[in-house]
């Protein structure tokens, strides 16, 4: 079945300075990927998505970056601020018509260092 | 346009009583995702409902868990003879196209069950 998971479950970074946060999956059928941002006592909040026919795709401060070769996804959060803390989850839905469930990562605690 | 609600926030239940989680999608949505969401943990889906019908439950245990999604009123998940490790965040998203490739789906800020 479809896995998605993490490499870090902290990251601490300074006011200012940039973010990265990564994802490996492991279906290579997968074709779409969405992260989530969810704040302490709250539900996920859609940042960015992307598809799989693309490689990289930017928003206000946000890119994310796919890499279908090695299966690994990343979100860039340009000039962390302090109210960018956060648990940061990727998800992805499987390869199928209609399907509406999302698989989700262990998530990334990002905290941001005024 | 209120946003996903979900009641209430937080729940807390002796073992073996009955847990109702009620979600009002937002207006215009008629598709309904419940996650549930362990401690330091991601979100896992549970189940899959548009208006009166269950399209995917594959996430939902076999027994004691059931969800609905009447013609009428809020989404409910119902959890009967609750366990301590029911104990969980329970999500609920609405969209208003099933597919989420189409469409963004909209989280509520969870209903937290204790079970003691």
């Amino acid at each position: 079945g479809e896995s998605v998971g993490l490499h870090l479950p902290t990251l601490s970074v300074q006011e200012g300075d940039n973010s990265i946060i990564n994802c490996a999956y492991s279906n290579s059928a997968s074709d779409y990927f969405i992260w989530y941002k969810q704040e302490s006592g709250k539900g996920p909040q859609f940042i960015i998505d992307i598809r799989s026919n693309m490689d990289k795709r930017q928003g206000q401060r946000v890119t994310v970056l796919l890499n279908k070769t090695v299966k690994h996804l990343s979100l860039q959060i340009a000039a962390t601020q302090p109210g960018d803390s956060a648990v940061y989850f990727c998800a992805e839905t499987p390869y199928q018509t209609g399907a509406n469930n999302l698989f989700f990562g262990t998530g990334t605690r990002l905290t941001v260092i005024p | 346009n209120a946003g996903v609600m979900q009641n209430p926030r937080h729940l807390v239940r002796r073992r073996g009583q009955e847990a109702r989680l009620r979600c009002s999608p937002m207006k215009g949505h008629s598709h309904v995702y419940w996650y549930r969401q362990l401690p330091e943990e991601g979100l896992k889906f549970m189940v899959y409902l548009q208006k009166e019908n269950i399209i995917d439950e594959s996430g939902m245990p076999k027994e004691r868990f059931s969800a609905e999604f009447p013609k009428e009123g809020p989404s409910i998940l119902r959890i009967q003879q609750v366990v301590r490790g029911d104990s969980a965040a329970y999500f609920c998203a609405s969209s208003p196209l099933p597919d989420p490739k189409d469409t963004e789906a909209f989280f509520g800020q969870g209903t937290r069950l204790t079970v003691v």
